[in-house]
């Protein structure tokens, strides 16, 4: 399984946008790159996913580099209820997530 | 609510003894996957069902096991607990097997071994 790289922790203040960077460099063709988050005494919650272009939905928006070594979580606006573990994920043809220690966002109002 | 229902939310038993867990995947969806989530080891994938068979086999101990019924239903057994058995175990569901589809997670199954 391809390994991701993300800080162990970031901090946000509330109402102002989020950049939540993963790093990916072995990332194959094939890896699908794939963002959830828990939320605390919650099970992990689906953000959102790509393969190449950026992607956008309700909840966030992913950047992927044009390489595709790293991308980006975007939360355009943080809430007190964004706080949470956020794992970046790469899934290759297996159907398993691996989820490595992700990235503590503390939201401060 | 994800759709994903898991019971019982809370287990508390003795070491040796044996529990099963289930859960309810989203009405249509066809593969369900079994995770442990616990202080030292993180969240892990432990197996994976699709539509009745086994798709998947990740760190689950000889000890444990798992089938999914044909109502889709999924029960994870685990015997001879030990107390390092203690965690969180989820369920999640998807519609169809393969690396582009999200997975939608239970509320998880709390487990505490005495």
């Amino acid at each position: 399984d391809a390994k991701t790289t993300q800080p162990n922790s970031m901090e946000s203040n509330e109402e102002e946008p989020v950049h939540l960077p993963c790093n990916h460099s072995t990332i194959s063709g094939t890896d699908y790159i794939h963002w959830y988050r828990q939320l605390p005494s919650q099970g992990p919650e689906y953000v959102i996913h790509g393969l190449t272009s950026n992607v956008n939905n309700r909840m966030a928006s992913l950047a992927i580099a044009e390489d595709r070594k790293s991308s980006t979580l975007i939360l355009h606006r943080a809430t007190l209820r964004d706080a949470a573990v956020y794992y970046c994920i790469l899934r290759d043809a297996g159907n398993k997530l691996v989820f490595g220690a992700g990235t503590i966002l503390r939201v401060k109002s | 609510d994800s759709g994903v229902t898991q019971t019982p939310k809370h287990l508390i038993t003795a070491t040796g003894q044996r529990v099963t867990l289930r859960c309810s995947p989203r009405s249509g969806d066809l593969s369900v996957y079994w995770y442990q989530q616990s202080l030292d080891q993180g969240l892990q994938f432990l197996i994976q069902y699709y539509n009745g068979e086994e798709r998947a086999k990740g760190n689950i101990l000889e000890r444990f096991s798992a089938q999914q019924f044909p109502d889709l239903h999924s029960e994870l057994n685990l015997s001879s607990l030990e107390l390092g058995d203690s965690a969180l175990y989820f369920c999640a569901s998807s519609t169809w097997t393969g690396n582009y589809n999200e997975q939608f997670f239970g509320p998880g199954t709390r487990l505490t071994v005495l």
